[in-house]
């Protein structure tokens, strides 16, 4: 069974502050997103990473960066966070490779006050 | 680039019906649709996709159809069960280099009352 963990399940954080949400996958996917889920804006990607040390802009990753330095992890970091990033915080893998199936984790609740 | 919408948001149906959910894509050179569910508290989890060389796919009471020149597909659920309410996405990728790169539609939030 692939295994995507989250590290943290529920974040309180204050605004300016620096956080950092791990996720960890351990069926040695090339591939791995972080993904923000809001209610009715669906799942929207921040970034991606398809190999380690590479990473690609989503489709809003203003204010967002990210780090891989080993393949099975794959960290979002918020260098000062502002209450517009409360949300819930979704990491995924997939082996590399088009069409093939994406795994999430159970997601991380950010809340910022 | 890609965009894919989603009708209904929501959608209730009474247990034993029929539930159809529509997604349309933009890029005509999207090639893979997935649909995950995603049950309240939980992570989504790939129900069903089809990649663009069929139009149809089935399993058991899930279904999914593609038509390629409308850039639409559709997520069938027949015998609708109380189990079958959380939230469906539908997605869209094309072949990019080595990785796929999913853009979600909005959800339907799906209700089935016994």
């Amino acid at each position: 069974d692939v295994k995507v963990t989250q590290s943290s399940r529920y974040l309180v954080k204050r605004t300016g502050e620096k956080v950092f949400l791990e996720c960890v996958q351990d069926m040695d996917h090339e591939n791995m997103f972080w993904y923000r889920q809001d209610p009715g804006l669906g799942l929207r990607l921040i970034y991606f990473s398809y190999d380690v040390k590479m990473k690609e802009k989503g489709d809003i990753p203003e204010g967002y960066s990210v780090s891989r330095e080993k393949k099975e992890r794959f960290s979002l970091i918020l260098e000062s966070a502002s209450t517009n990033q409360t949300s819930m915080y979704l990491c995924a893998s997939s082996p590399g490779g088009s069409g093939n199936t994406i795994y999430f984790g159970e997601g991380s609740w950010l809340t910022v006050v | 680039g890609e965009n894919v919408e989603q009708h209904p948001s929501t959608l209730s149906v009474q247990e034993g019906d029929s539930a159809v959910i529509k997604c349309t894509y933009s890029d005509s050179a999207s090639n893979y649709f997935p649909w995950y569910k995603q049950e309240l508290g939980k992570r989504p989890q790939l129900i069903i996709d089809i990649r663009s060389n069929v139009g149809e796919k089935k399993d058991q009471r899930i279904a999914v159809t593609l038509n390629k020149t409308a850039k639409h597909f559709s997520l069938h659920i027949t015998e609708t069960q109380p189990e079958d309410s959380a939230v469906y996405f539908c997605a869209a990728s094309k072949s990019s280099g080595g990785y796929n790169k999913l853009i979600f539609g909005a959800g339907t939030r799906l209700a089935v009352h016994p």
